[in-house]
């Protein structure tokens, strides 16, 4: 399971606090992704970044944020302003140009 | 921005039947349209891709077709087996658009041996 990393597998978080997921990817891609998927629902792009330093809005962008100062790294912050943060986020990472994205192994988030 | 929209949600066959998941798209640059197989707790993972230019493609039991005049785009699993049974996404993506990928809403596969 080399390539792109995902930590932690299970997260607990406290209404009102943020947290902060953590992507890391060895493949040398220039493009990073993050998605949510909630129970029997389809994949949702939060954030993306085609290269370090810039990154975009995808469909549900509220309520969350990243960083992009390394290649290597793109991680997710759920902030407190996210009122439905409990689902599944799944990192992702290609080469640029339509390609073949590959996945991290995902964080489940729950919010108690 | 792309909408992509996957039939059926659910999908029971029996064992070496056939199972067919369509996909329709709305954005008619969208030029790469690959596949993903997901095991329930696990991440997806890329079964097969096709591009605009080409209209069909298999791989031993798995195949897709790609119809851009009507835009949708179908895969299709011969003899299934139950390791087959698990979520399938489809997806679609254009080159200029920093290959993001718009998926569809997945299909759960169940095989009964």
């Amino acid at each position: 399971d080399g390539g792109i990393t995902q930590s932690p597998k299970y997260l607990f978080r406290k209404e009102g606090q943020n947290v902060t997921l953590s992507c890391e990817q060895n493949l040398n891609h220039d493009a990073m992704y993050w998605y949510r998927q909630d129970p029997g629902q389809g994949l949702r792009l939060i954030y993306y970044s085609q290269i370090v330093n810039d990154f975009q809005k995808g469909d549900i962008a509220e309520g969350y944020s990243v960083s992009r100062e390394k290649k290597e790294s793109f991680p997710l912050t759920v902030t407190s302003a996210q009122k439905n943060p409990t689902a599944f986020y799944l990192c992702a990472s290609s080469i640029l140009g339509a390609a073949e994205a590959f996945f991290g192994q995902g964080t489940r988030l729950t919010v108690v | 921005g792309e909408n992509v929209e996957q039939h059926p949600s659910t999908l029971s066959v029996q064992e070496g039947d056939s199972a067919v998941i369509k996909c329709t798209y709305s954005d008619s640059a969208s030029n790469y349209f690959p596949w993903y197989k997901q095991e329930l707790g696990k991440r997806p993972q890329l079964i097969i891709d096709i591009r605009s230019n080409v209209g069909e493609k298999k791989d031993q039991r798995i195949a897709v077709t790609l119809n851009k005049t009507a835009k949708h785009f179908s895969l299709h699993i011969t003899e299934t087996q139950p390791e087959d049974s698990a979520v399938y996404f489809c997806a679609a993506s254009r080159n200029n658009a920093g290959n993001m990928l718009t998926f569809g809403g997945g299909t759960r596969l169940m095989v009964k041996p």
